[in-house]
């Protein structure tokens, strides 16, 4: 089974520029999730996608946004970068049942804001 | 408010020896409580993950130990091996979303 991944892995743009990353869960995963990882403040829960109905959302600005489509894949939107954002980004899908709560990881979206 | 506290930063181990990572959370309704490893460059992996109902989970040289009425739980590395220097996050949350600690950087030496 194919795992998580994100498109692009590398990107740079300027202060004021929006950005969209995009994500594709495991094969039969329903549940994407979203987290942003810098060196100082770690890995922080952004926002949580379920049947395309955002489930659960982090401490982040509203220029944070997401969606999902109907099959699963899922996109996250930032809108008048900030140098602040500059971090990797992370999606992670889950399946259900027994391993509902398993999240599993892809291998990020390096974004740098210039 | 940081969720979980995990320690220490950084650990230097040799070769063969235990590596041990504790963490600790706030929030009595966390119910599920996974560890990942992440090398450079690459997004985390689940290693091993406990729920509150058993004490201790052993998964090869992985074991973790969980305390629930200290709102503690810890990640043991028996025979610790230099392809397992990397950094290892602690979790813990109630599924729908996990809040990480901030992470141990792992060396072990040969």
């Amino acid at each position: 089974k194919a795992g998580v991944t994100q498109t692009p892995r590398y990107l740079i743009k300027t202060r004021g520029q929006q950005v969209t990353l995009s994500c594709s869960p495991i094969s039969g995963h329903r549940s994407v999730s979203w987290y942003q990882q810098t060196p100082g403040q770690g890995l922080q829960f952004l926002f949580e996608y379920f049947s395309e109905t955002q489930r659960n959302k982090g401490n982040f600005p509203g220029r944070f946004s997401g969606r999902q489509f109907s099959n699963s894949r899922s996109e996250m939107n930032v809108s008048t970068l900030e140098l602040g954002d500059s971090a990797l980004y992370l999606c992670a899908s889950r399946g259900a049942g027994g391993g509902r709560y398993e999240q599993y990881f892809g291998p990020g979206t390096r974004l740098t804001v210039t | 408010q940081q969720q979980v506290k995990q320690s220490p930063q950084s650990l230097i181990v040799q070769k063969g020896g235990i590596s041990i990572i504790n963490c600790a959370y706030e929030n009595t309704a966390f119910d599920y409580f996974p560890w990942y490893q992440q090398f450079p460059g690459k997004g985390p992996a689940l290693l091993i993950a406990i729920r509150p109902d058993v004490s201790e989970k052993k998964e090869g040289r992985f074991t973790i130990s969980f305390n629930k009425s200290a709102k503690q739980f810890s990640l043991h590395i028996m025979d610790s091996q230099p392809g397992d220097s990397a950094t290892y996050f602690c979790a813990a949350g109630t599924g729908y979303a996990l809040n990480f600690g901030k992470g141990t950087s792992l060396l072990v030496t040969p």
